[in-house]
């Protein structure tokens, strides 16, 4: 049962413009949710959390909004630059995975920008 | 200077072997994790690790056991190998006083039994 969703497998974006990458969960009780990056061969990196009393955190390209209503929040990067190609992983906190406690994620984007 | 290191970083071993990956972090933290990423590409928690308390997935078979000889060590031990344990296995680490309480990431050990 997946308590995060990312519905899409990849996205491709032009160099320049907005790369929106979207993240549904189903647990009203997360208290924080993150975004994490991942190149090929290497461990996610953090790039941007928002805590779940919040609508909205801004950090340099990257701005995470969060709609707690729709259980919904998105990732922002603009402008989007050809090192940003990655995968994106949305995870949660606050639910722990079958007792253990730990961050609960999404399956990923895969995002591709292009020149 | 690698904040957050696991060896090997690639294991091919036969089925029903042990097995053992190593963490270390030098970040000072508290807390320790090990994640599965499956063939699906979900990123799971095995285990988490402070203060000598093991919080563990219930999930998570009885062969696979974490081993702590320190705070900046946490060793995921394999028992009696199976097919289906072939996966990248990541370690991590955070620190409680910190809000969000945010993981580090080690580059991942990938497994493969045959």
């Amino acid at each position: 049962d997946q308590q995060v969703k990312q519905n899409s497998p990849s996205l491709s974006v032009q160099e320049g413009r907005i790369s929106i990458l979207n993240c549904d969960y189903t647990n009203s009780m997360f208290d924080y949710f993150l975004w994490y990056k991942k190149y090929p061969a290497e461990g996610p990196t953090f790039l941007i959390s928002i805590s779940s009393i919040k609508d909205k955190n801004e950090d340099g390209r990257f701005t995470v909004f969060l709609n707690k209503s729709a259980k919904h929040l998105s990732l922002h990067i603009v402008p989007s630059q050809p090192g940003d190609s990655a995968v994106y992983f949305c995870a949660a906190r606050g639910v722990t995975g079958g007792g253990a406690d730990g961050l609960t994620f999404g399956k990923g984007t895969h995002l591709i920008i292009q020149p | 200077d690698t904040a957050v290191s696991q060896t090997p970083k690639y294991l091919v071993t036969q089925m029903g072997n042990d097995k053992s990956i190593k963490c270390e972090q030098n970040l000072g933290h508290d807390t320790m994790y090990w994640y599965k990423q499956d063939s699906k590409k979900f990123l799971k928690i095995m285990f988490s690790y402070n203060n000598k308390e093991l919080i563990i997935n219930e999930t998570v078979p009885n062969r696979f056991s974490p081993k702590s000889p320190d705070k900046a060590h946490l060793n995921l031990h394999i028992n009696s190998l199976e097919l289906g344990d072939s996966a990248v296995y990541f370690c991590a680490s955070s620190t409680r006083t910190s809000v969000p309480e945010t993981q580090y990431f080690g580059p991942g050990t990938r497994l493969l039994v045959l």
